[in-house]
């Protein structure tokens, strides 16, 4: 029942802006984006959400297009302590309008020196 | 506040035996999850509460039960361990602010290994 569909992996250097890109074709209309990062043993943490257009907090941005099929999520200048898995979150309000959450399996980022 | 908490952080477990992983949250929330992760496979819900006295199953919820008595506390259970339930168990919960909009909060896991 995976709803998003993220890149398994990328690479990237100290420095260098990342933008991680996810689709979710069937983003139902009440229905947020959220962002996830999660360290090696560790659990996930909230990075950011957003329903349309534009958002930025201190950590990252997320972009959203009109049709809202995709987002992504930009991280600025990224440094080796960004190198984590990331995973992209849309609401699924399909089961009698209980929100369950529906995590794909996530972008393994790696941040090189 | 101590967030979300779970016990115990490491268990061994032979074929056939039984254990409950505990779940606390001290934020006052109304939902409550438990996820398994294996290698690969990302975070998958096994069962999920979204209030008091209520569960519902999620995607893998099978050779699994839960009981939430109590609104901080969301109880998993394996009645009967099998090797294919070693994994890493995470609790999280949340509270909506409207039916989609969200922020799950996540325990430190608990790593469970079947033999």
């Amino acid at each position: 029942l995976a709803k998003t569909t993220q890149p398994i992996s990328m690479d990237s250097y100290e420095g260098q802006e990342v933008n991680i890109t996810c689709s979710h074709n069937n983003i139902a209309t009440n229905d947020y984006i959220t962002w996830y990062q999660q360290f090696p043993s560790q659990g996930p943490r909230f990075i950011i959400q957003g329903y349309k257009t534009k958002v930025t907090n201190e950590v990252a941005s997320l972009f959203i297009p009109a049709d809202r099929k995709s987002s992504t999520l930009s991280l600025p200048r990224v440094s080796l302590s960004d190198t984590a898995v990331y995973y992209c979150l849309v609401g699924d309000t399909e089961s009698g309008g209980s929100y369950i959450p529906t995590f794909g399996r996530g972008t393994s980022l790696i941040v090189h020196p | 506040n101590a967030g979300v908490t779970q016990t115990p952080k490491f268990r061994v477990l032979k074929t056939g035996q039984s254990m409950t992983l505990l779940c606390a949250q001290d934020m006052n929330h109304e939902y409550m999850y438990w996820y398994r992760q294996d290698p690969g496979m990302g975070l998958r819900l096994i069962h999920y509460s979204v209030g008091e006295g209520t569960t519902a199953k999620g995607e893998v919820p099978d050779g699994y039960n839960v009981s939430r008595l109590k609104k901080q506390n969301f109880l998993l259970g394996l009645e009967s361990a099998a090797p294919s339930q070693t994994s890493v168990y995470f609790c999280a919960s949340s509270y909506p602010i409207d039916s989609t909009e969200e922020t799950q909060y996540f325990g430190p896991g608990t790593r469970l290994l079947v033999l």
